[in-house]
């Protein structure tokens, strides 16, 4: 079983614009969700996608959006890149029940300069 | 605002002895708990999860739940080389969501 795929891996991109980050869940899997992972804060949560509609969301600033596909695929945009976004962002899948039983992708690595 | 709290460590421990781990956390209407594993450079991967008090057993890892104290641990028995990782402790509200409230780590340092 294809496990959670996330493109691209590594970017970098430059203060003011903006990145869109691809997620690919298990095969099943109904529930996206988004975490940014800094060495300060740890991991925090973004938002959660289920069945194409964002369920819960975290407290994060307007420019970081996002969307799930009727495949379950998902997407996050984060637009007007600040320096402080530089982070990975990991992708999780789960069935949607609720349980908490997370599997993460191997994240995209974002720098901006 | 929800917090779970995890000593950062290093917590250094030979070859073949218990880890202790520990975590607390504030929301007392956390419903499931979790750790997972996180190796440098690789995403968390999930070791275990409880959801009621007591003991919960998968090979060498025992985690306890105490919801009176607000307080979850992982023991790890008989510690390897690759034991050696950062361990994340992560709580739910049980709301139905599969959001999950993380604390910052533990790093565990096994040595041979």
């Amino acid at each position: 079983k294809a496990g959670v795929t996330q493109t691209p891996r590594y970017l970098i991109k430059t203060r003011g614009q903006q990145v869109t980050l691809s997620c690919s869940p298990i095969s099943g899997h109904r529930s996206v969700s988004w975490y940014q992972q800094t060495p300060g804060q740890g991991l925090q949560f973004l938002f959660e996608y289920f069945s194409e509609t964002q369920r819960n969301k975290g407290n994060f600033p307007g420019r970081f959006s996002g969307r799930q596909f009727s495949n379950s695929r998902s997407e996050m945009n984060v637009s007007t890149l600040e320096l402080g976004d530089s982070a990975l962002y990991l992708c999780a899948s789960s069935p949607g029940t609720g349980s908490g039983e997370l599997f993460f992708g191997e994240g995209s690595r974002l720098t901006v300069l | 605002q929800k917090e779970v709290e995890q000593n950062s460590g290093p917590l250094s421990v030979p070859e073949g002895a218990i880890a202790s781990l520990n975590c607390t956390y504030s929301d007392r209407g956390s419903q499931s708990f979790f750790w997972y594993r996180q190796y440098s450079g690789k995403s968390p991967e999930l070791i275990m999860s409880i959801y009621s008090n007591g003991d919960k057993e998968d090979g060498r890892f025992t985690a306890q739940l105490n919801k009176a104290s607000q307080y979850v641990s992982l023991l790890i028995r008989d510690s390897q080389p690759s034991d050696s990782a950062t361990y994340l402790c992560a709580v739910t509200s049980g709301s139905g969501y599969s959001t999950l409230t993380f604390g910052k780590g533990t790093m565990l340092l096994v040595s041979p």
